[in-house]
């Protein structure tokens, strides 16, 4: 596709259980972010990969969430054990470097829904 | 300190009006973005800069890399100009500010 795709679109799950939230960035974009955005609030920077350097997991709010990117293109963002504080719009971002070059712009996703419940 | 400070943080004008809205930051950047969020919508990227002015048209985006600041000018606005506007900067993550949110009356 022409931009950022995310599944599932909306979530609904039980307090407990993993879930799997995939992001196929635009082909050629070597720069991947996530982000969340709870209800009312602003974003919330997530994990970053550029490239083959390590990603910037610096984000993280605990050591049930992990990001994996594989090939260089399909990243999954995995949360174990949920919780209800959990609840977000869970938004996914490409772009293609860094740096202000108009090919670095940063296309978002529309975001997965997800509910805890 | 957040590292990236928006403001105003609400911002209500009438139709027609020349609205500012400013952000300033505190780290190293490679670049600085103006983003738009409108309620339940996705998020679009309006401006990407790292120095000078970038106008696209009623939007203009202004930074001074010295003084740590950008400014979003948006002139003759219009209700459909009510969103959420995000200054993000670039150290190599992205850094959001917490996003100024416009409301353009008839």
């Amino acid at each position: 596709g022409a931009g950022v795709s995310q599944s599932p679109s909306n979530k609904v799950t039980e307090k407990g259980k993993d879930v799997e939230l995939r992001c196929d960035p635009i082909s050629g974009h070597t720069a991947l972010y996530w982000y969340r955005q709870s209800l009312g609030q602003g974003l919330e920077f997530l994990i970053y990969f550029q490239g083959n350097s390590a990603p910037d997991k610096s984000g993280l709010p605990s050591d049930r969430f992990s990001a994996e990117r594989t090939g260089g293109s399909v990243s999954t963002l995995t949360i174990q054990r949920t919780q209800q504080e959990d609840s977000a719009v869970y938004l996914c971002a490409s772009s293609r470097g860094q740096g202000s070059g108009s090919g670095n712009t940063i296309y978002f996703g529309e975001g997965s829904w997800l509910t805890v419940v | 300190k957040n590292e990236v400070e928006q403001s105003p943080q609400n911002l209500t004008a009438q139709e027609g009006e020349f609205i500012t809205i400013n952000c300033s930051y505190s780290v190293g950047i490679s670049a600085l973005h103006w983003l738009q969020q409108h309620p339940g919508g996705g998020i679009v990227s309006l401006f990407m800069l790292s120095s000078g002015k970038k106008k696209h048209g009623r939007l203009i985006a202004t930074i001074n890399i010295q003084e740590k600041h950008s400014s979003l000018h948006i002139t003759a606005s219009h209700p459909r100009d009510s969103a959420v506007y995000i200054c993000a900067v670039n150290p190599g993550n992205l850094i959001f500010g917490k996003g100024t949110k416009l409301s353009v009356k008839p």
